[in-house]
């Protein structure tokens, strides 16, 4: 099993561009989510989905699009960069049978935006 | 709302001293669940440990030891002899079992320095 996977690793944008990072799961995982990094505050929630065809809001939703097609893919959309989007991506899935469950994550995609 | 606090943002040890990470946690919920990722220099996420809310027993594993007090609402991480590659931040983070959404809410993270 490859687990999490992201692309790309490393992004540069300019102000305004649209980009989608990509996330796959092979693990049949049902819920997956995505995080982004800043210094000093952790990692905060985007967006997260408990299944193909659902998705919701996270913590800091604004600028970020996201749908869920299938079960092993999970990919988020910037329509239009800004520079405070600037961050590290963490994407995440793990097993719904079992609220104990564990959350794998990805190696993460770091974003500059210009 | 549920919020977890590392109050702790850098701490810098010698080699073999132990070091005590802190994490207090915030939760309406009676079932939750508490973990500790570790994030090395490289980036990525390490799992170090779960602990459900009924669970109060303490963890030793290793080097590592984790304490786990509801009365003070305090997940704190224990490192024994800590060493250089002990160097990273550590992250505490919660998820509520009530919201059904099954993502974490993070603390701010506590970078640990290790100096030789």
């Amino acid at each position: 099993n490859a687990g999490v996977t992201q692309t790309p690793k490393f992004q540069v944008l300019k102000t305004g561009q649209s980009m989608t990072l990509q996330c796959a799961q092979d693990m049949n995982h049902e819920y997956m989510s995505w995080y982004r990094q800043d210094p000093g505050m952790g990692l905060r929630l985007i967006h997260y989905s408990v299944g193909a065809g659902i998705t919701d809001q996270g913590e800091v939703p604004n600028g970020y699009n996201v749908s869920r097609s299938t079960t092993e893919d999970f990919p988020l959309r910037l329509l239009s960069a800004a520079p405070s989007q600037t961050s590290v991506y963490f994407c995440a899935s793990r097993s719904g049978t079992g609220i104990y469950n564990e959350q794998f994550f990805g190696p993460g995609t770091r974003l500059t935006v210009l | 709302a549920q919020k977890v606090t590392q109050a702790q943002t850098e701490i810098s040890v010698v080699e073999k001293e132990d070091v005590t990470l802190d994490c207090v946690y915030e939760t309406r919920d009676t079932t939750y669940y508490l973990f500790w990722y570790k994030q090395p220099p490289s980036g990525e996420l390490v799992f170090l440990i779960r602990r459900n809310s009924f669970d109060e027993q303490n963890e030793i594993s290793g080097r590592y030891s984790w304490n786990f007090q509801k009365s003070t609402s305090s997940f704190n991480f224990t490192i024994t002899a800590s060493q250089v590659v002990d160097s990273a931040v550590y992250f505490c983070a919660l998820s509520e079992a009530g919201t059904g959404r099954r993502a974490l809410t993070f603390g701010s993270g506590t970078r640990l320095q290790v100096q030789p």
